[in-house]
């Protein structure tokens, strides 16, 4: 079974500075898709962004970037300029290449306060 | 704004209530999903629908009864239930159940039970 995991529970940034969060995973399968998924006060699960394993090249989203060490089975989320509305719950998310019905595996979450 | 929409955004009910909770999405997505959240934890999957047909039940209780009447609704028909079932409840969908496309979620249900 995968598993993945955020070890850190919160972090905090200065507003318009850099900050990453860390993701790992553990699989036995060589094509699959990570996640990020923001999760503000407001409830809704909006997705940051997504990469594909068999890509060796880091997907990257205006001020969002991944580091994809996919031997090292890490994923961590680089946040450049953060913005006040960055301030959220952040979830990495695993899911499988194959399969009728892939489930979506969340780690535990890390709270991300930025600071003005 | 959300393509995946939930109503209603807040139920309070009582232990011998039976409410339901609507999701619909007109994106053209054949599977839709169903989880519950806890406060600061991540979303639990409970029910996958696929073709408006019922593929995964995480072994969640009979007090909660998923329905798709069509590809663009989800229900979530509640009876009988406890205290540890207040949470956030999530509907998202995908347009095939496997694959590489993301979740699309919808703003969720806050459900109380009293």
């Amino acid at each position: 079974a995968q598993t993945v995991t955020q070890s850190q529970p919160e972090m905090s940034v200065q507003e318009a500075e850099t900050v990453t969060l860390s993701c790992t995973y553990d699989t036995s399968e060589s094509d699959y898709y990570l996640f990020w998924y923001k999760q503000p006060p407001s409830r809704q699960m909006i997705l940051v962004i997504r990469q594909e394993a068999y890509k060796q090249q880091n997907a990257t989203e205006n001020r969002f970037s991944v580091n994809f060490q996919k031997a090292a089975k890490s994923f961590s989320l680089k946040i450049s300029d953060s913005q006040l509305g960055d301030a959220a719950m952040y979830f990495c998310a695993y899911r499988s290449f194959t399969g009728a019905n892939s489930k979506l595996t969340f780690g535990k979450g890390i709270t991300l306060s930025v600071r003005p | 704004d959300t393509e995946v929409t939930q109503t209603p955004k807040h139920l309070v009910m009582g232990m011998t209530n039976k409410k339901s909770l609507k999701c619909e999405q007109h994106m053209g997505h054949r599977a839709m999903y169903w989880y519950k959240q806890k406060a600061k934890k991540p979303p639990e999957l409970m029910f996958v629908y696929s073709y408006e047909k019922l593929s995964i039940n995480e072994s969640v209780p009979s007090r909660f009864s998923p329905e798709c009447p069509n590809s663009s609704l989800l229900n979530l028909h509640l009876h009988a239930l406890q205290p540890e079932d207040s949470a956030l409840y999530l509907c998202a969908s995908t347009r095939t159940a496997g694959g590489r496309e993301p979740q699309h979620f919808g703003d969720g249900t806050r459900l109380s039970i009293l």
